[in-house]
């Protein structure tokens, strides 16, 4: 079974608009991280922002914020303002276990194009 | 820091040939990661080290694959004998297990099999 989520294989947004990439996950422990990657055509692996399952507020970084749903299990980023840079691979991601046998489980990504 | 290094950036082989991916972790980073990447499959899990010690190595895909890590600061992941189904990208991450840390990725190794 898909742990990771990721349902938009690709989007377009408009220079400067704010787009939503969304992520379900599905897991039984209490504990875990949610991350998000992004990966542009040059093909390194980013990281943008994290939350974890007991954080109460929704993470923010800059123009990336995660909207996180616990009892929906959905970690949706935000881009605000988005700029001809954030085309790129972005990838959701699950960090689960416990201490020293934690793993990072991706979803599938979505391919955001940025028009100008 | 430098980062996590891998190397070779690119690998073109021959089917049949061994090939070895090489990684260096982070100074001080106790996990160690190996992933795929293609497009039909997305990024693959294939084993995790903790403090050199494998995990689990259920990822992997077929015993031509194995992977080691004799010290804190060098992993392998070996394919003997390599296919051209085996052409990918293959990253290596490292991090430690502090809450909220993240995975930090190599530049990944290019491998075409031809």
């Amino acid at each position: 079974a898909q742990k990771i989520t990721q349902t938009q294989p690709g989007m377009f947004v408009q220079e400067k608009e704010a787009v939503t990439l969304d992520c379900t996950y599905d897991t039984s422990d209490q504990s875990y991280g949610l991350f998000w990657y992004k990966q542009p055509s040059s093909g390194e692996m980013i990281f943008l922002i994290y939350q974890g399952s007991y954080d109460e507020q929704n993470a923010t970084e800059g123009r990336y914020s995660l909207n996180f749903q616990k009892a929906r299990k959905s970690a949706n980023l935000v881009i605000s303002a988005s700029q001809l840079g954030d085309s790129a691979m972005y990838f959701c991601a699950m960090r689960e276990g416990s201490s020293g046998t934690y793993k990072y489980i991706f979803g599938t990504g979505t391919r955001l194009k940025v028009l100008a | 820091d430098a980062g996590v290094i891998q190397s070779p950036r690119h690998e073109v082989t021959e089917m049949g040939q061994e090939v070895t991916l090489r990684c260096k972790p982070i100074s001080g980073h106790n996990s160690l990661f190996w992933y795929r990447q293609t497009m039909m499959r997305g990024l693959e899990l294939l084993i995790y080290f903790n403090n050199n010690v494998p995990i689990d190595d259920s990822g992997m895909p077929e015993d031509r694959f194995s992977a080691k890590m004799p010290n804190a600061s060098f992993s392998t992941l070996k394919i003997q004998p390599s296919e051209p189904r085996d052409s990918a990208v293959y990253f290596c991450a490292s991090t430690t297990t502090g809450r909220g840390t993240e995975a930090f990725f190599g530049q990944g190794t290019r491998l075409t099999v031809v």
